[in-house]
């Protein structure tokens, strides 16, 4: 099993919309609902921004959401703020559980 | 509000076994509800699924590690704990306990704050 593959960076100014992929295989992300999404700021353990494709947990701003189409999730963030800027993990069930490479997510 | 806590050697000499517990406080190890597994971060890369257990103690592993890897449970202390055999350099990695729903949500929703451990002689 491969890891999930997504952009090394992305970047947007404030106030602006940003999408992070993730890409997978009809194994992995296009097989089941249970994509989730971390964010994790320098030194700190990740948190979860978004479970099972598009749920957010309680106290995550709606500006982050999330979304699947075939074997591709994605998390937008919706009004960029500078205390988005931090790296962005997906994972995915697929019998075991697989990460991304992580998105370095900059505010410009 | 629970809480979750690694403990165990930051340095660990290559070819021993790495030990690691986390202890959960604030809630049951015991509920039904929500896996308890073993994640770690190699310095500047990115995160890897290393293992997870029930409180019954059914075990689920990363196939890349699964040889190397147990993971057990004790309920009566609140504990799970990682053994990582024949350690290598490439083992060198922030080491985070967290948990898993076995339901909603399906995913690591509580993370400890991570516990460094390098292999070096």
């Amino acid at each position: 099993q491969s890891a999930l593959t997504q952009p090394p960076s992305a970047s947007g100014s404030p106030g602006q919309s940003v999408t992070i992929s993730c890409t997978g295989t009809s194994s992995d992300v296009g097989g089941y609902n249970y994509v989730s999404w971390y964010q994790q700021h320098p030194g700190k353990a990740p948190k979860l921004m978004i479970y099972e494709v598009s749920k957010r947990p309680s106290g995550v701003p709606d500006r982050f959401s999330g979304s699947k189409s075939g074997n591709t999730a994605s998390l937008t963030v919706s009004g960029l703020q500078a205390e988005d800027e931090a790296d962005y993990y997906c994972s995915s069930y697929a019998g075991s559980t697989l990460f991304g490479g992580g998105t370095k997510l900059t505010v410009l | 509000q629970l809480q979750l806590q690694e403990s165990g050697p930051g340095l660990v000499k290559p070819s021993e076994t790495l030990s690691l517990t986390c202890t959960v406080s604030g809630g049951s190890i015991s509920s039904s509800s929500y896996y308890w597994g073993w994640i770690r971060q190699p310095p500047g890369k990115g995160l890897e699924w290393i293992g997870s257990i029930y409180y019954s103690g059914s075990t689920y592993y990363n196939p890349s590690l699964k040889s190397r890897v147990t993971i057990s449970v004790d309920t009566s202390k609140n504990q799970f704990s990682l053994k990582l055999s024949s350690v290598t350099a490439a083992d060198t990695a922030v080491y985070y306990c967290a948990r898993r729903g076995v339901g909603a949500p399906y995913a690591f929703d509580i993370w400890g704050q991570g516990t460094m451990v390098t292999v070096s002689s």
